[in-house]
């Protein structure tokens, strides 16, 4: 069976602060892949990373950054210096390296940027 | 890069009625997408996964004659809502390839 956490509801925090959204993950699998989604408010889903379990490098895109530590079964999400239109739902997701893969998401993290 | 385009974006239909959202791949070919359900403020809930020429494969617990899915072709799925009730209302949302790649969802309201 396959579980993500998101343990952070709601996180808010003041424009230009630096924010980590946490994920922890529990699987079986050997090989399988972990995702981030914003969705903004108007619904759609923004796909912003995927990551295979066997690469563990941390990533940076921009303001985003990731850090993949499979030890912790933990794919956090950090955004520097925030800004008001990071607003949004964001979703860590799992899936199996496997044809019949089914993607489990957490519950998301809402985060709120104020100016 | 891939688009998934999903249609129509918003819909309000009367109870009884049934409501069709179609889902189209628009630059590639997918012969599996992804039906989720999002009831607001919550996380999404894989519905059934579709399977181009073959029946869809639902998750435990989505009524299979109630969501009818359908994948013709390589680049078209659709999910009917038959017989909408007021507790379909929801987000409705598609996606193919991983699922890296979501449409734009749809939002029900059945009244």
């Amino acid at each position: 069976a396959q579980k993500v956490t998101q343990a952070q509801t709601e996180i808010s925090v003041v424009e230009k602060e630096d924010v980590t959204l946490d994920c922890v993950y529990e699987t079986r699998d050997t090989t399988y892949y972990l995702f981030w989604y914003k969705q903004p408010p108007s619904g759609e889903l923004v796909f912003l990373i995927r990551r295979n379990s066997f690469d563990e490098q941390n990533e940076i895109s921009g303001r985003y950054s990731w850090n993949f530590q499979k030890s912790t079964s933990s794919f956090n999400f950090t955004i520097t210096a925030s800004q008001v239109v990071d607003s949004a739902v964001y979703f860590c997701a799992l899936r199996p390296n496997t044809n019949a893969g089914k993607s489990t998401f957490g519950d998301g993290t809402t985060l709120t940027v104020k100016p | 890069g891939a688009v998934v385009s999903q249609h129509p974006s918003r819909v309000i239909c009367k109870s009884g009625t049934s409501v069709k959202i179609e889902c189209r791949s628009l630059d590639f070919q997918a012969t599996t997408m992804f039906w989720y359900r999002q009831f607001p403020k919550k996380s999404l809930m894989l519905m059934a996964t579709s399977n181009e020429g073959s029946k869809a494969t639902y998750e435990q617990g989505v009524e299979k004659d109630k969501f009818l899915i359908n994948h013709a072709s390589l680049t078209l799925s659709t999910l009917t809502v038959t017989s909408a009730h007021p507790e379909d209302s929801s987000f409705y949302i598609c996606s193919a390839r991983d699922p890296s790649v979501f449409g734009q969802g749809t939002r029900l309201t059945v009244v």
